[in-house]
């Protein structure tokens, strides 16, 4: 298996820009996790899904963010319109169900200008 | 909400020595609590957990101690080696899994050959 795949690795926009995260769950895996991470706030969940529909999106910072799972193996994070203090590493993650372990991607390094 | 509180935020060892690294958890009904490893640039990774009915875990080198009374828990590492050098999260989650994890903001361990 080739574990949660994340894409693009690195992402440098200008503030305004709409910017589109991508994640491709372990095959089976049935839940779905967004995280940020940044050096003052740490990682923090931002939302999460079991079997496509959205459980707890109370991390989400404001109206700006978006998720969606639009099948059982793929989802989306977007940020429109993107701001500098929206930089940061950004990694989905998935879970057979959701009391067992996460697998984390390999992330998305986000940068706005 | 839960809280995670984690220390000490960078820890350097000789190689050979063995490493602790301590959290404290705000919410008496957190019952399962990961440990992940991130090096430098990659993705957390999952290296032990413990759920709530157990005391303590090991796994060669690497053990964690549950304190449910005083809401702490504990990372060991003993014979540390230089790969062990990285960031050390700690988690903690009221759901008995992946769901509504909170991480502590990180132990940089490094250790020195």
């Amino acid at each position: 298996d080739a574990g949660v795949i994340q894409s693009p690795r690195h992402e440098v926009t200008e503030m305004g820009q709409e910017v589109t995260l991508r994640c491709k769950l372990i095959s089976g895996h049935n839940s779905l996790f967004w995280y940020r991470q940044t050096m003052m706030r740490g990682l923090e969940l931002l939302i999460y899904f079991n079997n496509n529909v959205p459980i707890d999106d109370s991390g989400m910072p404001e109206d700006r963010f978006s998720a969606k799972m639009p099948n059982a193996s793929f989802s989306t994070l977007k940020i429109q319109p993107s701001e500098p203090r929206d930089s940061a590493v950004y990694f989905c993650a998935s879970s057979l169900y959701g009391g067992s372990p996460l697998h984390f991607g390999n992330g998305t390094r986000l940068t706005v200008t | 909400g839960e809280n995670v509180e984690q220390h000490p935020s960078t820890l350097s060892v000789q190689e050979g020595d063995s490493a602790v690294i301590k959290c404290t958890y705000s919410d008496s009904a957190s019952n399962y609590f990961p440990w992940y490893k991130q090096e430098l640039g990659k993705r957390p990774q999952l290296i032990i957990d413990i759920r709530s009915n157990v005391g303590e875990k090991k796994d060669q080198r690497i053990a964690v101690t549950l304190n449910k009374t005083a809401k702490h828990f504990s990372l060991h590492i003993t014979e540390t080696q230089p790969e062990d050098s990285a960031v050390y999260f700690c988690a903690a989650s009221s759901q008995g899994g992946s769901e509504k994890l909170v991480f502590g903001k990180g132990t940089k361990l490094t250790v020195n050959p």
